[in-house]
């Protein structure tokens, strides 16, 4: 069945610290990714996307991902923190054939000033 | 150009009543996606319509549904309101053809079932 994990459901970094979120997925075909930020009580946010092509992609709030299909996995990075990142951060895999998305449970990020 | 614009943004209603969300996608965009989010389940799929027609559907109970109008604007109803039916109701936009694109959310609708 299609899954998407992500394995940390609590994040704490210090401001300008890196941050590394991860996120790995169950999926039969090339899969459709994605990562969303939601801030409390708001909406989801796109950060970045992967289709095809070149494995590492560059998102909005200078936030990268790197798919990693051996692995099954598409971990989400920043080399620089800040205090506004702070929020929860969701990986989904887009089903192939229709619009609907499977997310992952969420990581939530706390950024020490 | 406009977001996805989700109304209203918070509702309190009493179990057994229900309760009617709207969804206005971004222009040109024709799909439109409903998703419940709860700290229990996290963000779960609703369903999804598209010119009107429902293409695709979750697994939820069939008090859970929704409809499309001809300019896309979409809304979902919940009829005979349960406590566990308070979440986050967020409405996704989508072109809707060709492979799957990204979708943009609304805010959401703050529902809490009292």
């Amino acid at each position: 069945a299609q899954s998407v994990t992500q394995p940390d459901i609590h994040i704490t970094v210090s401001e300008g610290a890196s941050l590394e979120l991860r996120c790995n997925y169950s999926y039969g075909a090339t899969p459709y990714l994605f990562w969303y930020v939601q801030s409390p009580g708001q909406g989801l946010q796109l950060l970045l996307k992967y289709f095809s092509g070149d494995t590492l992609v560059q998102g909005i709030k200078g936030f990268e991902a790197e798919f990693k299909r051996s692995q099954s996995s598409f971990n989400l990075r920043k080399p620089s923190v800040h205090w506004s990142d702070a929020a929860e951060y969701f990986c989904a895999v887009g089903v192939s054939g229709t619009y609907k998305y499977i997310f992952g449970t969420g990581t939530r990020l706390k950024v020490l000033a | 150009k406009a977001g996805v614009t989700q109304t209203p943004r918070y509702l309190i209603k009493t179990r057994g009543q229900q309760v009617t969300l709207s969804c206005s996608p971004i222009s040109g965009h024709r799909s439109v996606s409903w998703y419940q989010q709860t700290p229990g389940q996290g963000l779960q799929f609703l369903f999804e319509y598209f010119s009107e027609t429902q293409r695709n559907k979750g697994n939820f109970p069939g008090r859970f549904s929704g409809r499309q109008f001809s300019n896309s604007r979409s809304e979902m109803n919940v009829s005979t309101l349960e406590l566990g039916d308070s979440a986050l109701y967020l409405c996704a936009s989508q072109l809707g053809t060709g492979e799957n694109t990204e979708a943009f959310f609304g805010q959401g609708t703050r529902l809490t079932v009292v």
